[in-house]
């Protein structure tokens, strides 16, 4: 199955500032996808990346809050924008290729 | 957004117990997904069910799908501390659909 490297695997920042977390796949994968989870609960999904068009967003979650990019089929990027304290979560990105899913190793954020 | 709830939410049992971690929804999945998370890492998929009344082994553990497909369970036998972390269900939904709903999540922690 695919690897993910994920990055960065955490930070802090201050609010009103964003921050780019980037997902870089070792193969090809069909679908990838972005999530949210607080410490020790489930994760939300927060959009599917899809390559070269527009994400596919959830209901609560917006473009102009967690723009993504997706230029080609082993990368992906969310940017989590202006953010506040209420924002500090884990973010996990996904990629399937029609059977099982892999996950990066999450990046923990904090907003201060 | 299709829910599903797992039970319970926390287990803490002795070595060598069995137990059985639920999976509930009154949707109905394609297919079903169980993962384990270790702190720090992303969830790692260890079985996918697609028939209704599927049952799957997988060394200790045991994994059924429910008849209407709304529903599972995992099982294991004489737990082992390295059977500790964080418990998810995650289903598909429609045939063809790509994103995965996750269930609320079950932490283990087995002491030795």
């Amino acid at each position: 199955s695919a690897v993910i490297s994920q990055k960065p695997s955490r930070d802090i920042c201050q609010r009103g500032t964003s921050l780019t977390i980037q997902c870089q796949v070792d193969s090809q994968v069909t679908m990838m996808f972005w999530y949210r989870q607080q410490p020790g609960q489930s994760l939300t999904l927060i959009a599917t990346a899809n390559q070269g068009s527009e994400a596919t967003y959830e209901s609560g979650f917006v473009i102009d809050k967690f723009p993504i990019s997706r230029p080609n089929l082993t990368f992906s990027t969310l940017t989590v924008s202006n953010m506040s304290p209420e924002d500090s979560s884990i973010y996990l990105c996904s990629g399937n290729n029609g059977g099982g899913y892999t996950f990066g190793s999450g990046t923990r954020l904090t907003v201060v | 957004t299709q829910l599903l709830e797992q039970s319970p939410q926390f287990l803490s049992i002795q070595e060598g117990e069995n137990l059985t971690v639920y999976c509930n929804s009154s949707s109905v999945f394609s297919s079903l997904q169980w993962y384990r998370q270790e702190p720090g890492e992303g969830p790692v998929l260890l079985v996918t069910v697609v028939t209704g009344g599927e049952v799957k082994k997988l060394k200790r553990l045991t994994f059924q799908f429910g008849d209407a497909r709304k529903d599972s369970s995992l099982h294991i036998t004489a737990a082992q501390p390295g059977d500790t972390g964080l418990y998810l269900c995650a289903g598909r939904g429609q045939t063809g659909a790509n994103n995965l709903f996750f269930g609320t999540g079950t932490r283990l922690t087995v002491i030795p």
